[in-house]
Order: structure tokens, then C-alpha cells, then sequence
């Protein structure tokens, strides 16, 4: 049971578009929502993260949507850049990095 | 500071044997969680050890274990392998400190293995 619902798995943006990924999540209990970036080869490295308490969070080009009642979060890419195609995960936890539940992905491609 | 290091990088297993994986974690750090990613299930938490001892775990089998030592490295064994044990399995580390949402998990580039 994917406790994470993530979509679209993938994606095809481009250059200067806005990439958009959505994630929905079952578990009220989940109280910090991180989202991460995975470049081939390497692991996963933590993007931006937010709290329930919040309903957006913007750092640069990257802007975390929350939307506690409907149990929905999004991350918008603005501008996308070829720079930016990897694969992102969503993923909620309990109580900060304690055992992180994750999205099944999206990876995601820029054009030129 | 050094990164997360993961050894090997890469390993071919046939079925029924068993694999040991190791993970250094970032210095400093004192727990260490490893995860099993694959291209259907996405990332899925396996265990995590701190202070040597397992402090939360996922839904795995038992022939997933794992342990960690005294100076914070961490193995995962994997014994009678299955095909649908190919994955990457990931290593991630991070400190133990007062507030748990300042505690950001960093993560090796994993170990590949592929079970023939």
C-alpha cells in the first residue's frame, strides 16, 4: 500500500515551462513533508522541505504547495532547466527524518 | 566533510546466495538508514540503526538484517537472494540532534546489485 501517492511518473517539460508534481497522502499523522532530487548515479539529496502548519514554501525556482485538508502537496519547478531533469521523490515522515516514507517518483525532462 | 560512502558500488549475485553491503556515514553522524529503491516501488525504507542498535523498521522480509558498529558503520545483508532483490540500495546518515526536523538524512550513491 503506497502510503505516498505520487504523479505523474513522468514528465517532459520545456525549457521555461513550469514542471508540476503532485502528491497525496493518507497518514494524518505525517507531519513534515520533504521533497528530493536524484541525479543519475547518485542518491537522493534533499530539494526543500515543509511542515503542515504552511500551506507554501519558496526557495529560488522551487515552490512547495500544501493543502492540509484535501491531504495533497505539490512541487512547482518555475523556469525549468535542462539542469533540472532528474528524477524528484516526494515524501512525508513523522516527527522529521524518522523513518521517511517516499513517493514512487517522477522523473522528470527538460527540452531545450 | 567527507560524504556518505557506500562499498561496493556495484555487485552481480545469482539466487540463493547472500550479500553483504557496508555504508560509512558522514562524520558525526550516528544513525544510519538504508533503503531499497527500485523502478516499480520507488524508494522503501528497510531499517534504520542508531547507536548500534535497530531503532525502526520497514516491511521486509527477515532475510533482510542488518548491524552497526561502534564507530557508526553500517551492513546490510541480504541472504538467499531472490531475483526481485535487484535494486539500489541506498544509505542514508544523519545526526542525532535535539530537534528532529533539523536532522536532514544525507544519502550515499547506493549499491546496485543485480541477482541473475
Amino acid at each position: 500500500q503506497q502510503q505516498v501517492k505520487q504523479s505523474p511518473q513522468s514528465l517532459i517539460v520545456q525549457k521555461g515551462g513550469i514542471s508540476i508534481i503532485n502528491c497525496a497522502y493518507e497518514n494524518t499523522a505525517f507531519d513534515y513533508f520533504p521533497w528530493y532530487q536524484q541525479f543519475p548515479g547518485k542518491g537522493p539529496a534533499l530539494l526543500i522541505a515543509i511542515r503542515p502548519d504552511v500551506s507554501e514554501k519558496k526557495e529560488g525556482r522551487f515552490t512547495i504547495s500544501f493543502n492540509k485538508s484535501a491531504k495533497q502537496f505539490s512541487l512547482h519547478i518555475m523556469d525549468s532547466q535542462p539542469g533540472d531533469s532528474a528524477t524528484y521523490f516526494c515524501a512525508a515522515s513523522i516527527e522529521g527524518y524518522q523513518k521517511v516514507t517516499f513517493g514512487i517518483g517522477t522523473k522528470l525532462q527538460v527540452i531545450p | 566533510k567527507a560524504g556518505v560512502t557506500q562499498t561496493p558500488r556495484y555487485l552481480i549475485k545469482t539466487r540463493g546466495q547472500q550479500v553483504t553491503l557496508s555504508c560509512s556515514p558522514i562524520s558525526g553522524h550516528r544513525s544510519v538508514s538504508w533503503y531499497q529503491q527500485t523502478p516499480g516501488q520507488g524508494l522503501q525504507f528497510l531499517f534504520e540503526y542508531f547507536s548500534e542498535t535497530q531503532r525502526n523498521k520497514g516491511n521486509f522480509p527477515g532475510r533482510f538484517s542488518g548491524r552497526q558498529f561502534s564507530n557508526s558503520r553500517s551492513e546490510m545483508n541480504v541472504s538467499t537472494l531472490e531475483l526481485g532483490d535487484s535494486a539500489l540500495y541506498l544509505c542514508a546518515s544523519k545526526e542525532q540532534g535535539d530537534d528532529p526536523y533539523a536532522n536532514e538524512q544525507f544519502f550515499g550513491p547506493g549499491t546496485r546489485l543485480t541477482v541473475l
